[in-house]
Parts: structure tokens; sequence; C-alpha cells
């Protein structure tokens, strides 16, 4: 089968850094993605990873290791606007999206 | 504003009704998919579309049907409700099904089946 793990749930501080883990074992790989959805809304686009190594992007940034078919999202410089789900996706052999149940992150003053 | 936008929003729906969830995307992406969420699940892919006119199955197709007249549209139908089928459903586009396009989603519809 094929299938993603995140923590269901995570708590951190504002102003702190935290680290969101996934791992995953899907038939094939063409790159993972990390989302975020806040309560009641649409997932929105975070960061791709197809390759090995670090992927930064402002307070954000993406880890993939292909070999250990794991992946983190870490969130610099928390904001409570940060509190959400963040939603890790891997694409299998056919192009097809694999997602996690989603980790939620909540962020304490 | 482009984008992609599901209609209703939200709906009550007697079991055994049929019911067509309504998705529509200006950004002339060639792909197109349906997902259902589901609380502690992942988002499942019930349908999706390559390009126009063509289709296919995802994780968990029983009880649904899409279509793909033209680029911009891709109704999502329950011919016969059941309770089973309240959920989230999302539609979502991409400029291709290939490997790095990001995806889009529309903002949920949110269906009851009572």
């Amino acid at each position: 089968g094929q299938n993603i793990d995140q923590p269901t749930e995570m708590t951190a501080t504002e102003g702190a850094i935290v680290q969101i883990n996934c791992t995953y074992q899907t038939s094939g790989f063409n790159g993972l993605f990390w989302y975020q959805q806040h309560a009641g809304e649409a997932p929105t686009f975070l960061s791709y990873n197809v390759l090995d190594g670090l992927e930064e992007k402002g307070r954000f940034s993406s880890f993939l290791s292909r070999s250990k078919g794991y992946s983190y999202l870490l969130l610099k410089e928390l904001q409570m606007k940060d509190s959400a789900s963040y939603l890790c996706a891997v694409k299998n052999s056919n192009y097809q999206l694999i997602w996690g149940a989603g980790t939620k992150l909540i962020i304490k003053p | 504003i482009a984008g992609i936008t599901q209609a209703p929003t939200s709906q009550i729906l007697a079991a055994g009704r049929r019911m067509t969830l309504r998705c529509t995307q200006d950004m002339r992406h060639n792909a197109m998919y349906w997902y259902r969420q589901d609380l502690g699940l992942g988002l499942r892919l019930i349908h999706y579309s390559n390009t126009a006119g063509t289709t296919g199955k995802g994780e968990v197709p029983d009880g649904y049907s899409v279509s793909r007249a033209n680029t911009d549209d891709f109704p999502l139908t329950l011919a016969s409700a059941v309770p089973s089928q309240t959920s989230v459903y999302f539609c979502a586009s991409s400029e291709q099904g290939g490997e790095d396009t990001e995806a889009f989603f529309g903002q949920g519809t949110r269906l009851t089946v009572v």
C-alpha cells in the first residue's frame, strides 16, 4: 500500500522554530509537496522537493531524503497566523498525489 | 481574479437524491481533480482529468461520476447520495499532470447527506 505519515498535532510558541516531519511509502516518487490549510479553507501550496536537500523560502524551509523516504517542513520565527494544518503529499509513479492526514500546528503566545 | 470556483459552498442533501457539485477554473489548466477530505484522513482523490475530453478514476470513485466537456468545467455528480458521502469536497487544477506542477484548490463544498 501507499501511505504518508505525519504527526497529528504539534504545539509551538510564537517566535520559536518548529519542524514537522513526514515519512512516506509510495509506488514510485515524482516529487514531494507541502501545503498549508487554515481551518475551513482550501489548501495552499508552500513548497516542492524532488531532489535531496534543503529548499528555503523565507521563513519556511523543506528538506527531502529520498533514500529514507523522509521530509520535514521547518517554520522559523513563528507567528500566530502560522496556526494551521500542514499537509505532506507525494506524487507517485502515476503522477497522482498521495496525501498525508495533515499536522495541526497550534501556536501559543 | 483568476482562480478556481466551486458551487455550492455548502449543501444538506437527503439520502437517495442526485447532486452535482460544480467546479470552474479560468487559469486554462489542463489537469483537474476532485478530492474529498474527511477528519483524520488525508485528501482522497475521487476522479481526475488530465485534459479536456478525458477522465480517470482515483482512489475512491464509487458513487461518483465526472465529465470534462471543456477545459474550464469539471462537475462532480453523486447519482444517489448516501450518508457516507458526507464530507468536504475540494476541486483542484494544475497546469498539467506532471512532476512539479502545484495544484490550486477551490474553496470547498461542505456536503451533508441525511
